[in-house]
């Protein structure tokens, strides 16, 4: 198993750009997340997804949207890039929604927008 | 929502030492408490994990208890190492899988 997977690694924006960060598992996992992490601010939770077809807002949801169009993908859409979503971006999966367990992560995008 | 706090922010011990890094959540509802370690430039990984049934769980050198009543769980490491120094991340999360993670805690252990 790859476990969970992100593209790209890194990637540099202009603002105003659009752009989609790709997550994949290969878990059959239920439920997947995107979070953001800034410096001093953890991690916090942008959209969630319970299921295929099923999407949810987290904490910070501005200026993303998200869709779950398969079990296996979660991708993440920038939708006019703004130098304050200049953040690192980890996609993590877990098995359940109903009885909460150990999230995987991947292994991040460091986005930079200028 | 859920309002998940962490500290201390930075913390230095000598090796050999213990540990501790404290946090308190807000929502009585939160049942699922894990603890994470993230090493410079990788991703975050569990190093465990308690439910609200349990108020203990030990995993050789690493220990979680957790007080329901007030709200709050530890993170204790014994005999601490240098491969131990790296971020924690406490998080809190109920039913429907939402996480609210703490601000994380700088652990760096002086050989």
């Amino acid at each position: 198993n790859a476990g969970v997977t992100q593209t790209p690694k890194f990637q540099v924006l202009k603002t105003g750009q659009s752009m989609t960060l790709q997550c994949a598992q290969d878990m059959n996992h239920e439920y997947m997340s995107w979070y953001r992490q800034d410096p001093g601010m953890g991690l916090r939770l942008i959209h969630y997804s319970v299921g295929a077809g099923i999407t949810d807002q987290g904490e910070v949801p501005n200026g993303y949207n998200v869709s779950r169009s398969t079990t296996e993908d979660f991708p993440l859409r920038l939708l006019s890039a703004a130098p304050s979503q200049t953040s690192v971006y980890f996609c993590a999966s877990s098995r359940g929604h109903t009885l909460a367990g150990e999230q995987y992560f991947g292994p991040g995008t460091r986005l930079t927008v200028t | 929502g859920e309002n998940v706090e962490q500290h201390p922010s930075t913390l230095s011990v000598q090796e050999g030492d213990s540990a501790v890094i404290k946090c308190t959540y807000s929502d009585s509802a939160s049942n699922y408490f894990p603890w994470y370690k993230q090493e410079l430039g990788k991703r975050p990984q569990l190093i465990i994990d308690i439910r609200s049934n349990v108020g203990e769980k030990k995993d050789q050198r690493i220990a979680v208890t957790l007080n329901k009543t007030a709200k709050h769980f530890s993170l204790h490491i014994t005999e601490t190492q240098p491969e131990d120094s790296a971020v924690y991340f406490c998080a809190a999360s109920k039913p429907g899988n939402q996480f609210y993670f703490g601000t994380g805690t700088s652990l760096t252990v002086i050989p």
